[in-house]
């Protein structure tokens, strides 16, 4: 059983665009919720992460949205940029046992 | 400060062979997760360590272990290689329990099995 669900798969977005990349999730112990951003080569970099008991969070071009009662989340990506193509992965966690479950991953390509 | 590091980058290792992966955290940090990376499973948990001892455990075959030492440095060992171990193999360090959540990752160890 998947226990967080991340869409799309794939994005192509134009530069000066807004990249939108979703997740839901199922068990209400998770209290956690990072965004990370991974390119070729490399680890995973967290971007930005929220509680619960916010419903958004903003970090320059990075925004998270948080609905608690339709268990879901987004990242949105303001005035995407080539540099911001890279696989994005949204992640829970139950602070109780400090482990992450990333989602699947979205490709982001931002064409110039 | 430094940032996590792994050794090797790279492994290249034959079925039934072992193999023995380094990761040293952040300065400061106590607490070590691994995790795997596959193109068809995504990213994995693997185990978590804090003071030297496993507190999270996820669902691999007991191939895969691992350890802290006193000075946080962690390692994990695979036994008996088979093909779909072949992966990046993730890790991350944290300040541990009570100390927040964020995870920073490592570089990784891709490891290919032939």
């Amino acid at each position: 059983q998947q226990q967080v669900k991340q869409s799309p798969q794939s994005l192509i977005v134009q530069k000066g665009g807004i990249s939108i990349i979703n997740c839901a999730y199922e068990n209400t112990a998770f209290d956690y919720f990072p965004w990370y951003q991974q390119f070729p080569g490399k680890g995973p970099a967290l971007l930005i992460a929220i509680r619960p008991d916010v419903s958004e969070k903003k970090e320059g071009r990075f925004t998270i949205s948080f609905n608690k009662s339709a268990k879901q989340f987004s990242l949105h990506i303001m005035d995407s940029q080539p540099g911001d193509s890279a696989t994005y992965f949204c992640a829970v966690m139950n602070s109780g046992y400090s482990t992450l479950t990333f989602g699947k991953g979205t490709m982001l390509l931002v064409s110039p | 400060k430094a940032g996590v590091t792994q050794t090797p980058r790279y492994l290249i290792k034959t079925r039934g062979q072992q193999v023995t992966l380094s990761c040293s955290p952040i300065s400061g940090h106590r607490s070590v997760s691994w995790y795997q990376q596959t193109p068809g499973q995504g990213l994995q948990f693997l185990f978590e360590y804090f003071s030297e001892t496993q507190r999270n455990k996820g669902n691999f075959p007991g191939r895969f272990s691992g350890r802290q030492f006193s000075n946080s440095r962690s390692e994990m060992n695979v036994s008996t290689l088979e093909l779909g171990d072949s992966a990046l193999y993730l890790c991350a360090s944290s300040l541990g329990p009570l100390g927040g959540d964020t995870q920073y990752f490592g570089p990784g160890t891709r490891l290919t099995v032939l």
